[in-house]
């Protein structure tokens, strides 16, 4: 596509339900990255993907959290039994294989009740 | 633990003044700096790139970078009221990715009309 998609733009859910955040890079692009932001703060690395493979899972914040991109385009993060504190702006990003200019989607609010 | 900070601001420069935005880091393997600029509500945009010590411009726009003090700067010159935003400065530990892009919490600019 012409920029990198996300879907849902927001998503209110209850406390303890699953919850699966997707992402469209743009075409072409090798690299996936999915960043959380919190209200007031700068974007926070969660994981990254070079075509299919996941290269760097250290920044998801415990075993809750899990992300794939099996046919190395569309990506989803999953977050099983939300809590509070997982209510956040979650962005994907996208780039060349080893290019560091990333390209923002518009983000997925998510909201835990 | 790597960390990247920025005055959070709010920074306030009447227009047609310069604007200077500051960032410091604490990884000194640092190799990749960038400055990403967000309007309210919106998606990060990458606006300037820098990897060597010294100026860099682009435009209005000029990064500086001194590693030895393990700061990184962005001047905007002639700001105009369309400047304002947030600016956040990110750091990468390499020079040919954007992988483990580790972000500041961004400083406030308004350009008073």
């Amino acid at each position: 596509g012409a920029g990198v998609s996300q879907s849902p733009r927001y998503k209110v859910t209850k406390r303890g339900q699953d919850v699966a955040l997707r992402c469209d890079p743009i075409s072409g692009h090798v690299s996936l990255y999915w960043y959380r932001q919190a209200l007031g703060q700068g974007p926070e690395f969660l994981t990254y993907f070079n075509y299919e493979a996941q290269q760097d899972k250290s920044g998801l914040p415990n075993d809750r959290f899990s992300a794939e991109r099996p046919e190395g385009s569309i990506s989803t993060l999953t977050i099983q039994r939300t809590e509070q504190r997982d209510s956040a702006m979650y962005r994907c990003a996208s780039s060349s294989f080893g290019a560091n200019v990333l390209t923002f989607g518009a983000g997925s609010r998510l909201t835990v009740l | 633990q790597k960390e990247v900070e920025q005055n959070s601001g709010p920074l306030s420069v009447p227009e047609g003044a310069i604007a200077s935005l500051n960032c410091t880091y604490s990884d000194r393997g640092s190799q990749s700096f960038f400055w990403y600029r967000q309007y309210s509500g919106k998606s990060p945009e990458l606006i300037m790139s820098i990897y060597s010590n010294g100026d860099k411009e682009d435009g209005r726009f000029t990064a500086q970078l001194n590693k030895a003090s393990q700061y990184v700067s962005l001047l905007i010159r002639d700001s105009q009221p369309s400047d304002s935003a947030t600016y956040l400065c990110a750091v990468a530990p390499t020079s040919g990715s954007a992988r483990q892009l580790t972000f500041g919490s961004g400083t406030q600019l308004t350009v008073l009309p």
